[in-house]
């Protein structure tokens, strides 16, 4: 177990541009959630996958947003034509739901820092 | 929606102190709730958990009790050290974490 493996770690971008962010989940987890962090703020929710299904986005998720999770197994979210307001630290994270979510951990990646300028 | 509230920071203690961080959550069911650490550098982990009213989590000296009649999560420390200096956060879970602000605290030697 090699844990929740994310890609690139820091990303720096003219404002514009797009970028994708990886995530490898720990291989058993059935669920994977994408958060994002600003500085001195909790993380907060993107969107989960339950395997390969898209469940729930957030209204933070504008349309120049997409994630995706082929297969049901790695993660990538996309961000077009980036602006300012986008940098971030990018976090996954993934669990197996077994039994209720709390009676399992949520295990997080070091997460993606993007840098817009 | 659900939330979780804790307590601002920054916290600043000497070495061996004790330690509080207040968080209170709004909930229309019966979450499980959560602390979790970030110690500089590195990413979120888990510190201590609670499922249900009562319930008290404990890690590494930090005790959590889960008070449903207070809607209370508060994390606290007998003695702490330079090494618990981190960012603090208190999270609550349906089916998704939902966290609060985070509480940075220093521990000075």
């Amino acid at each position: 177990d090699t844990g929740v493996s994310q890609n690139p770690r820091h990303k720096i971008t003219k404002r514009g541009q797009n970028v994708t962010f990886r995530c490898d989940p720990i291989s058993e987890h059935n669920r994977l959630y994408w958060y994002r962090q600003t500085l001195g703020q909790g993380p907060e929710f993107l969107t989960y996958f339950q395997n390969e299904a898209q469940l729930e986005k957030s209204r933070l998720l504008s349309d120049r947003f997409s994630a995706e999770r082929p297969k049901g197994s790695f993660s990538t979210l996309e961000i077009q034509r980036t602006e300012q307001g986008d940098s971030a630290m990018y976090l996954c994270a993934s669990i197996e739901i077994r039994g209720g979510f709390g009676a399992n951990v949520l295990t997080f990646g070091a997460g993606s820092r993007l840098t817009v300028l | 929606g659900d939330s979780v509230t804790q307590m601002e920071g920054p916290v600043t203690l000497s070495e061996e102190a004790f330690l509080t961080i207040n968080c209170t959550y709004t909930a229309t069911g019966y979450p499980s709730l959560f602390w979790y650490v970030q110690y500089p550098g590195e990413g979120l982990q888990l510190l201590l958990k609670a499922t249900k009213a009562d319930d008290k989590g404990s890690n590494k000296g930090f005790e959590a009790t889960y008070r449903k009649e207070t809607t209370s999560f508060h994390l606290e420390k007998g003695s702490v050290q330079v090494s618990d200096s981190a960012v603090y956060f208190c999270a609550l879970s349906d089916y998704k974490l939902s966290f609060g602000a985070g509480t940075t605290v220093t521990v000075r030697a």
